[in-house]
């Protein structure tokens, strides 16, 4: 059974610090990868993805992963109250085929 | 306009009846996707279909039926709704192989 795996949170954060959402995966042959956004309610909206081992950038939002550690995060930089919601880490495992893990949810203090 | 649209927004069933969930798209993708998402669950995929002759059954398709009926839109039925049928459900499309998926707005469905 092809997993993924998010600690459930509620993962606080004050406004305008880091947060940092992890995120494993067990197929290894998996080759992408992706972050979205979710808001109580609404749709998933994708918010980064990444396909090599490293980081990559956009914005405030970095996204790191590792495929020896099969490790994915995604760092919020400055991050703010609007970025409070339900983040869904999702990992392609062939076919174009997401598994997504459960979410992290993430409260940004005033 | 929406790029995934679905419809209804939202739907309140009773148990046996058949229910029609229906989803439209204007991004010209290929390949479209029916989720079903629980409360503090991860969104687990119903059926899939990579083109109008190409149906996939994902982890939970008992009890689920779809229709591509062209490029653009993908339906999803529920023969006859049971009350842990109760969720909200998502369409998305995608492009091609390995890529992103884009989300409809979602149905949330409650079967009494």
């Amino acid at each position: 059974q092809k997993e993924v795996e998010q600690n459930s949170g509620p993962l606080s954060v004050p406004e305008g610090a880091i947060a940092s959402l992890n995120c494993t995966y067990s197929d290894r042959g998996s080759q992408s990868f992706f972050w979205y956004r979710q808001y109580s309610g609404k749709s998933p909206e994708l918010i980064m993805f990444i396909y090599s081992n490293g980081d990559k950038e956009d914005g405030r939002f970095t996204a790191q992963l590792n495929k020896a550690s099969q490790y994915v995060s995604l760092l919020i930089r400055d991050s703010q109250p609007s970025d409070s919601a339900t983040y869904l880490c999702a990992v392609n495992v062939g076919y174009n085929k997401l598994i997504f893990g459960a979410g992290t949810r993430l409260a940004v203090h005033p | 306009d929406a790029d995934v649209t679905q419809t209804p927004r939202n739907r309140i069933t009773k148990t046996g009846k058949r229910i029609m969930l229906e989803c439209s798209q204007t991004k010209g993708h290929d390949r479209m996707y029916w989720y079903r998402q629980d409360p503090g669950l991860g969104l687990q995929l119903i059926y899939y279909s990579f083109d109008v002759k190409d149906i996939n059954k994902g982890e939970i398709s008992d009890g689920y039926s779809v229709s591509r009926q062209a490029q653009a839109k993908f339906s999803l039925s529920l023969e006859s709704a049971i009350p842990n049928q109760t969720a909200l459900y998502f369409c998305a499309t995608s492009a091609g192989r390995g890529l992103e998926q884009y989300f409809g707005p979602g149905t949330r469905l409650t079967v009494t």
